[in-house]
């Protein structure tokens, strides 16, 4: 199982732009990069998943270079309720029959200030 | 979306009893359920993989006698605490794991998570 490892918190401000940016060496052909959302007291909540390059859905973007040993998360113009722990998992997530478990680094503890 | 429901959401109990956590799939059928617990301040660590139909899977210096799975059907998977100690107090989380649908990846949704308090 690959390894991540990323900053253990982070400040920014509203309206800001914030990149969290997680290592993951030892990333495997078949994995796939998985950044999760997760509130106190909350189950964490997938934000945005890719395998290569550029992947940018409503909520974020996330930049992988070719060789796949880093991500970054983009959050654009963060508000107060972005406040929250951000994990960054790396695993085989091809469907058939996939029973590979996810196993949590620390996280990126995010603190939006206004 | 997959919806994850998990059940109760907090549950207070004496030491020495049961507890039951409950999660279901509510859109999607889960052959793969897993089981998480979080303790404060700290990041979810898996407990155990429960597939339907067998056995589960625990990780190591998980006590299964103490922690037991059921996983009956494609949208139900249950935790009971058995003898519950103060020091199980603690947040459990499930997942379950979309085998289906459209692409070549899959996603984790979790629950909500259970806040256990052992008094």
């Amino acid at each position: 199982l690959a390894k991540t490892t990323q900053p253990i918190s982070m400040d920014s401000y509203e309206g800001q732009e914030v990149n969290i940016t997680c290592s993951h060496n030892n990333i495997a052909t078949n994995d796939y990069i998985t950044w999760y959302q997760q509130f106190p007291s909350q189950g964490p909540r997938f934000i945005i998943q890719g395998y290569k390059t550029k992947v940018t859905n409503e909520v974020a973007s996330l930049f992988i270079p070719a060789d796949r040993k880093s991500s970054t998360l983009s959050l654009p113009r963060v508000s107060l309720s972005d406040t929250a722990v951000y994990y960054c998992l790396v695993g085989d997530q091809a469907r058939s029959g996939n029973t590979g478990k996810l196993i949590f680094g620390q996280g990126t503890t995010l603190q939006v200030k206004p | 979306g997959a919806v994850v429901s998990q059940h109760p959401s907090w549950v207070i109990c004496k030491s020495g009893t049961s507890v039951k956590i409950e999660c279901r799939s509510l859109d999607f059928q889960a052959t793969t359920m897993f089981w998480y617990r979080q303790f404060p301040k700290q990041s979810l660590m898996l407990m155990a993989t429960s597939n339907e139909g067998s056995k589960a899977t625990y990780e190591q210096g998980v006590e299964k006698d103490k922690f037991l799975i059921n996983h009956a059907s494609l949208t139900l998977s249950t935790l009971t605490v058995t003898s519950a100690h103060p020091e199980d107090s603690s947040f459990y989380i499930c997942s379950a794991r979309d085998h289906g649908g459209a692409g070549p990846n899959m996603l984790d949704t979790f629950g909500s998570g259970t806040r256990l308090t052992v008094v």
